[in-house]
């Protein structure tokens, strides 16, 4: 099931600099994406998310993009802190249906 | 902060043995969740749960498994039969309405021997 892919399995970046996860989707049919974090032997945290009818949402340091057309979103995270550090997964749904499909998820790892 | 919580965070057990893994979701969540994360895959949807039924299931979600609020405050996710296959993060989450993010807990580590 690849409907949801993060090619980047890992990104380093140095404090204070701008972190850009990416996420691409295959199907047309999903209408809200969620991205979240999730640390060693914990459950993944909620971040942030948005819906198809739009093209960004942005919450503190944290900004997701949204480009329906290429079926592409991105998380951009500034400035990015050290306790950034973790695994990011994006994750999609569809209307028709409560389950959350995730991807592979990209650790992303923030150099003081 | 309200949160999942889940019990217990490692089971061991013996391959054909009966588990069950508890979750207690956010109190005024009324959509519950189960899913697992094999070593090294994907976060993968196991089933959902809504007024006492289940709403959706995946393909994995096979007679073995099965799911319960047995009071106002625990769901649990029960295997009957464990495999070896069957080892792997089990998470559940909750969310407030269908549409609304789902909240995960720490989740359970199933070791089947």
């Amino acid at each position: 099931d690849q409907q949801v892919k993060q090619n980047s399995p890992s990104l380093s970046v140095q404090e204070g600099r701008i972190s850009i996860l990416n996420c691409d989707y295959t199907n047309s049919m999903f209408d809200y994406f969620l991205w979240y974090k999730k640390y060693p032997a914990e459950g993944p945290t909620f971040l942030i998310s948005i819906s198809s009818i739009k093209d960004k949402n942005e919450d503190g340091r944290f900004t997701v993009f949204l480009n329906k057309s290429a079926k592409h979103l991105s998380l951009h995270i500034v400035p990015s802190q050290p306790g950034d550090s973790a695994v990011y997964f994006c994750a999609a749904r569809s209307g028709a249906t409560n389950k959350l499909i995730f991807g592979t998820g990209t650790l992303l790892a923030v150099q003081p | 902060e309200p949160e999942v919580t889940q019990t217990p965070s490692h089971q061991v057990t013996q391959m054909g043995q009966e588990v069950i893994l508890r979750c207690v979701p956010i109190s005024n969540h009324l959509y519950f969740y189960w899913y697992r994360q094999i070593l090294g895959q994907k976060v993968e949807f196991l089933v959902s749960f809504y007024n006492n039924e289940i709403s959706e299931k995946s393909e994995i979600f096979d007679d073995q498994f099965s799911v319960e609020r047995p009071d106002g405050s625990n769901f649990t996710l029960k295997i009957r039969s464990t495999k070896l296959e069957d080892s792997a993060m089990y998470f559940c989450a909750s969310s407030e309405a269908s549409y609304n993010e789902q909240f995960f807990g720490p989740g359970t580590r199933l070791t089947v021997l």
